[in-house]
C-alpha cells in the first residue's frame, strides 16, 4: 500500500463548479497535511496547510481532514481556467518528512 | 523576500561527467530538503538537513549521490558520474523550522532539469 494516495485523474470539471480532491494516508502518525499545486514544468506551490479535523479555509480553497479515516481533501469553489494544474497532496511520515501523493491532474473547462 | 534559488536551471551532461546541483534556501529557515521529480515515480525525497546537519539520506538512490551543507545559506548536490537514469527534474526546498517531532510547511525552489546523454 503506498503511503499517500490520490486518484490521478484527470479530474474534468467546467468553470465555476465546485473541484473535489481526495487524498488518503496510511501512516496513523501523520499529524501534517499539505495540498500544493504544480503547473506544467513549474515547481510544487504550497496552497494549503492544515493540522487538525474539520475545515480549513482560505479564499476559494478549503482542506478537510478526517484523521480517524484518514482522509484529506481539497476543494476549490468557483473554478477558474487558471486552477488547471496537478494538485499534490503531501503527509508527513516518521515525523520528520513529507511524502507525496502521485497528484491529481485538474482541468477546468471554460 | 526572495524565495528558494537553485542553480543551473538547466543541465545537459554527458554520462559519466560530475553534476553539480545548487541551492541557496530562504534566510533564516532552518531545514532544506532535496528531492526528485520524474513522470515514473513522482516527487521523491532524496536527503535533508536540520541546521545544516543531515538528518535523513535514505533516500539517496547510490553512492554515486552526495550532498552537503557547508553554511545555513548553501548546498549541494553532487552526482559523479552521472547516468542516464538520472535524468529528472532536481527541487531544493525549505522550512522555516525543524528537529524532531516538528514539520513545518516546505517551499520550493523553481528546481533543476538534468538531462545525462
Amino acid at each position: 500500500q503506498k503511503e499517500v494516495e490520490q486518484n490521478s485523474g484527470p479530474l474534468s470539471v467546467p468553470e465555476g463548479a465546485i473541484a473535489s480532491l481526495n487524498c488518503t494516508y496510511s501512516d496513523r502518525g501523520s499529524q501534517s497535511f499539505f495540498w500544493y499545486r504544480q503547473y506544467s514544468g513549474k515547481s510544487p506551490e504550497l496552497i494549503m496547510s492544515i493540522y487538525s479535523n474539520g475545515d480549513k479555509e482560505d479564499g476559494r480553497f478549503t482542506a478537510q481532514l478526517n484523521k480517524a479515516s484518514q482522509y484529506v481533501s481539497l476543494l476549490i469553489r468557483d473554478s477558474q481556467p487558471s486552477d488547471s494544474a496537478t494538485y499534490l497532496c503531501a503527509v508527513n511520515v516518521n515525523g520528520n518528512k513529507l511524502v507525496f501523493g502521485a497528484g491529481t491532474i485538474l482541468r477546468v473547462k471554460s | 523576500d526572495a524565495g528558494v534559488i537553485q542553480s543551473p536551471r538547466h543541465e545537459v551532461t554527458e554520462m559519466g561527467q560530475e553534476v553539480t546541483l545548487r541551492c541557496k534556501p530562504i534566510s533564516g529557515h532552518n531545514s532544506l530538503f532535496w528531492y526528485r521529480q520524474t513522470m515514473m515515480r513522482g516527487l521523491e525525497l532524496l536527503i535533508y538537513f536540520n541546521n545544516n546537519v543531515p538528518i535523513d539520506d535514505s533516500g539517496m538512490p547510490e553512492d554515486r549521490f552526495s550532498a552537503k551543507m557547508p553554511n545555513a545559506s548553501f548546498s549541494t548536490l553532487k552526482i559523479q558520474p552521472s547516468e542516464p537514469r538520472d535524468s529528472a527534474v532536481y527541487f531544493c526546498a525549505s522550512s522555516p523550522k525543524g528537529g524532531a517531532g516538528t514539520l513545518y510547511e516546505q517551499y520550493f525552489g523553481p528546481g533543476t532539469r538534468l538531462t545525462v546523454t
